[in-house]
């Protein structure tokens, strides 16, 4: 089955503790990105891939770091979670030659 | 930078149709996007217009004016199953059609 798969899924942690949330898809898509999701400001893009080893920021990369070394993963880095990191990231890829983003079940992120 | 502008939230009734509305001001614009989001839930893709005019699928259709800067997604014969968030969202020039999105209308069909 085609999917975009995400853990933790759930993840309750402290400030300053690094954490790494992990994404990866069975489809071979090219690009892959991390959105986060909060009341009233919609989803917004961390960073994005086009491909293997080629990242760039979105919006809201402040505080968030990832990597690109395989094609099929793109996890996203907390050095240092903060409270204002508290919210619903999801991960997303697309294949070269489609439009649709198909997009993982979320993780929500609680920093206290 | 993008501005996206879409309504906050929208009532209808079962069985009704209901258009929902997205303005943008963008430069680079490639294309328009929507996606359904039910809540807890992962976004799913309804719709990708590129050029002007109107594009149908089953009961939802989008429309694309270039020009005006504007876009609707119409959901004819809603059902209850309807009632979700509507999330309207660009991609720009750079060939990565990954989407920026507006903040999302949310829909809630009654009885």
């Amino acid at each position: 089955e085609a999917q975009v798969t995400q853990n933790p899924r759930y993840l309750i942690t402290v400030t300053g503790k690094k954490l790494t949330v992990t994404c990866s898809q069975n489809m071979n898509h090219e690009y892959m990105s991390w959105y986060r999701q909060d009341p009233g400001l919609g989803l917004r893009q961390i960073y994005y891939s086009m491909n293997v080893e080629v990242t760039d920021k979105g919006d809201v990369p402040e505080g968030y770091k990832v990597s690109r070394k395989e094609k099929r993963n793109f996890p996203l880095i907390l050095e240092s979670p903060s409270p204002n990191q508290t919210s619903l990231y999801f991960c997303a890829s697309r294949g070269q030659a489609t439009y649709e983003q198909y997009f993982g079940p979320g993780t929500r992120l609680t920093v206290t | 930078g993008q501005n996206i502008d879409q309504p906050t939230e929208m009532t209808a009734t079962e069985g009704a149709i209901v258009q929902i509305n997205c303005t943008y001001q963008t430069s680079g614009f490639n294309g328009l996007f929507w996606y359904q989001q039910h809540a807890g839930e992962a976004p799913t893709f309804l719709s990708y217009n590129v050029l002007d005019g109107l594009e149908e699928k089953g009961r939802f259709s989008s429309f694309l004016s270039r020009s005006k800067g504007y876009s609707y997604l119409l959901l004819k014969e809603l059902q209850m199953k309807d009632s979700a968030s509507y999330l309207c969202a660009v991609s720009t020039s750079g060939g990565s059609y990954i989407p920026t999105f507006g903040r999302g209308t949310s829909l809630i069909v009654h009885p």
